[in-house]
């Protein structure tokens, strides 16, 4: 089975700081991995994802990941945050084969101070 | 604007009663999918159908129950509603019927039961 963990439902940082949001994945088999963003009144939206490409990820809004397999990890980073960049983030995964389901960790909520 | 649309936005409903919830995917996509997000619970994949038929269960009650009808549009059923049905749903659509594959996701309906 596999599952998500995130570390800190709540990260604050200032403006123009770094970004690194965590998250470490258990997983019987090669994953896919998934960062999404969660604006306040709306749905999901996907910021990036590791299929077994390059395992450092490129995505939406400057955003980026590594994928660390001795690590079991998949922290997500931003060289310098925006006030518009607060918002809920999920991190989650997927075995690379068959046909189960996304498993979400429980969010990251990311704060961003002026 | 992901192009997956939901309607209500809000829904307010008491304990017992039946209420459907519409979902219509992304011009072109065949698979939609259903989550429930709750504060205690995280977000959970409820149901996946795939043109018209069901292709992967989660963690639904059976009190609810979904279909996809021709257009591709699908509704999810939640009968005998409790107080803990309270939620986000969320619906999310596919051009694929792999669980994996990207998915884009509409902005919710907010469920409140009384």
């Amino acid at each position: 089975a596999q599952s998500v963990t995130q570390l800190g439902s709540h990260v604050s940082v200032s403006e123009g700081a770094l970004v690194l949001l965590r998250c470490n994945y258990s997983s019987s088999v090669p994953p896919y991995l998934f960062w999404y963003v969660q604006y306040p009144n709306q749905g999901l939206q996907l910021l990036l994802k590791y299929t077994s490409a390059a395992t450092l990820v490129k995505g939406i809004n400057g955003f980026e990941a590594e994928f660390k397999k001795s690590e079991t990890s998949f922290h997500l980073t931003k060289p310098s945050a925006h006030m518009s960049d607060a918002a809920e983030y999920f991190c989650a995964v997927r075995p690379a084969g068959g046909n189960t389901p996304l498993v979400f960790g429980k969010g990251t909520r990311l704060s961003v101070i002026a | 604007d992901s192009g997956v649309t939901q309607t209500p936005k809000h829904l307010i409903t008491a304990t017992g009663q039946r209420v459907t919830l519409r979902c219509s995917p992304r011009s072109g996509d065949l698979s939609v999918y259903w989550y429930q997000q709750s504060l205690d619970q995280g977000l959970q994949f409820l149901i996946q159908y795939y043109n018209g038929e069901e292709r992967a269960k989660g963690n639904i009650l059976e009190r609810f129950s979904a279909q996809q009808f021709p257009d591709l549009h699908s509704e999810l059923n939640l009968s005998s509603l409790e107080l803990g049905d309270s939620a986000l749903y969320f619906c999310a659509s596919s051009v694929g019927a792999s669980v994996g594959g990207t998915q884009y996701f509409g902005p919710g309906t907010r469920l409140t039961v009384l």
